[in-house]
């Protein structure tokens, strides 16, 4: 129980294009969405949260107008890395959580990850 | 904002030695979170500490949080190759159950 998916997996694309990703909990509702990106070698880095319904929070140096997150239902939220430039490749993972009580309830589950080429 | 410092950087162990990890924080936390990720794979959760000087086993892994819950450790004994991989301490408790990641500690074991 408690699959995340992400959708592609990888996409290559050139520069000034956008590009839209996908994250579905596909057996469990997911109350938030996290939406982080991560460099070769380095940690994850938060880029905002997202709770179904609402506006996303985005954390401090994230361009809301370029990381544009809906959160649509409480099973799928979307990233779209708008008019993409080559320092937006990266490796980019959403996580989900929403397993309400019980000793799991913080937990996060995490997508596959989508590796973004900008050329 | 809160902020999780995570030692060594990197680890490199010959098989069947012991490997540990270690976190660190100004502020105290209310809960700490472990995850591994597998070259090329995405973090997969391990475990959760809550309560002060708390232990907990998996097998070869140990984790403790600190008395203070600012301090916790990942400790694995006699290592296997199937270990590799980035140990990550995730510092939890904040709005929406947002985590903040240590750095991670890259680990490699050689046969």
């Amino acid at each position: 129980g408690a699959v995340v998916s992400q959708h592609p997996s990888w996409v290559i694309c050139k520069s000034g294009t956008s590009v839209k990703i996908e994250c579905r909990s596909l057996d469990f509702q997911a109350t938030t969405m996290f939406w982080y990106r991560q460099f070769p070698k380095q940690s994850l880095m938060l880029m905002a949260t997202s709770n179904e319904g609402s506006k996303a929070t985005y954390e401090q140096g994230v361009e809301k107008d370029k990381f544009l997150i809906n959160h649509a239902s409480l099973t799928l939220s979307t990233l779209t890395v708008t008019s993409a430039h080559p320092e937006d490749s990266s490796f980019y993972i959403c996580s989900a959580s929403g397993l309400a009580g019980g000793p799991r309830d913080n937990e996060q589950f995490f997508g596959p990850g989508t590796r973004l080429t900008v050329l | 904002g809160q902020q999780v410092m995570q030692i060594p950087q990197y680890q490199h162990v010959q098989e069947g030695e012991d490997f540990t990890t270690y976190c660190n924080s100004s502020t105290t936390l209310s809960n700490i979170q472990w995850y591994k990720q597998r070259p090329g794979g995405h973090p997969v959760f391990l475990i959760q500490l809550v309560k002060s000087g708390e232990v907990k086993k998996q097998k070869r892994l140990t984790f403790q949080f600190g008395e203070a819950k600012k301090n916790s450790s990942l400790h694995i004994t006699a290592t296997q190759t199937t270990d590799v991989g980035t140990y990550f301490c995730a510092a939890g408790g904040t709005s929406y159950g947002k985590l903040t990641f240590g750095q991670g500690t890259i680990l490699t074991v050689h046969p």
